[in-house]
């Protein structure tokens, strides 16, 4: 069936790049995205990658998609305090009607 | 403008109880859904629905069921609540050939 995995934490410090890891089955997902999530809020689009791209950058954010290993991550560059919220990454079920997540990775920036 | 709404933000009720929670889209989308986030944080599809079809998650319990009263409407109406129901409901929507849902600021659920 459709699963998409992570790792559930990440410790960084202020000013260092953070990498948030995500494998997922279903190869024929046409878009996967990463949603951010923080304290007592809904969730936030941060961006999303189509599978027949390799790279998306957009400002501190870079999208890598390795399509053959169906690994997908999200690196933030010079992270901040701010960014300490829950990653997830989702994907497309197969019918496309609905999103599936990872357990989401917590990330922790200390100053 | 908010463009997916839910109400209530907080909601405590007693075991057996049934209650409502609402979501609005004013984005005109043709697909709304509902999400639930347990108390580990994990993020499941409940439904997703337009005006043609409702398709079910099997895994969740007959006493949900998801009531549109138009298009930019889909509630979520739960019967004879159980303490293992507390959870945070999310609403998205998502409009016709888009790849992006918008979510709700969610309801938190406690049922006592």
């Amino acid at each position: 069936g459709e699963d998409v995995e992570q790792s559930l934490f990440l410790s960084v410090r202020e000013g260092d790049s953070s990498v948030i890891n995500c494998t997922y089955t279903d190869s024929s997902s046409t878009y996967l995205y990463w949603y951010k999530q923080e304290p007592g809020a809904g969730l936030q689009l941060l961006t999303y990658i189509f599978s027949n791209m390799d790279m998306k950058q957009d400002q501190r954010l870079t999208v890598l998609l390795n399509k053959k290993d169906k690994h997908l991550s999200l690196r933030i560059a010079d992270t901040q305090t701010g960014d300490s919220a829950i990653y997830f990454c989702a994907e497309s079920n197969q019918a496309g009607t609905a999103l599936i997540f990872g357990k989401g990775t917590t990330l922790s920036v200390s100053s | 403008d908010t463009a997916v709404s839910q109400t209530p933000k907080y909601l405590v009720t007693q075991m057996g109880n049934d209650k409502s929670i609402k979501c609005e889209q004013n984005l005109g989308h043709d697909t709304m859904y509902w999400y639930k986030q347990d108390s580990k944080k994990f993020l499941k599809i409940m439904f997703s629905y337009n005006n043609k079809e409702l398709i079910i998650n099997e895994t969740v319990p007959n006493r949900f069921s998801p009531k549109s009263p138009d298009k930019a409407h889909l509630n979520l109406h739960i019967n004879s609540l159980e303490l293992g129901d507390s959870a945070v409901y999310f609403c998205a929507s998502r409009k016709k050939g888009g790849n992006e849902q918008f979510f709700g600021p969610g309801t938190r659920l406690t049922v006592l």
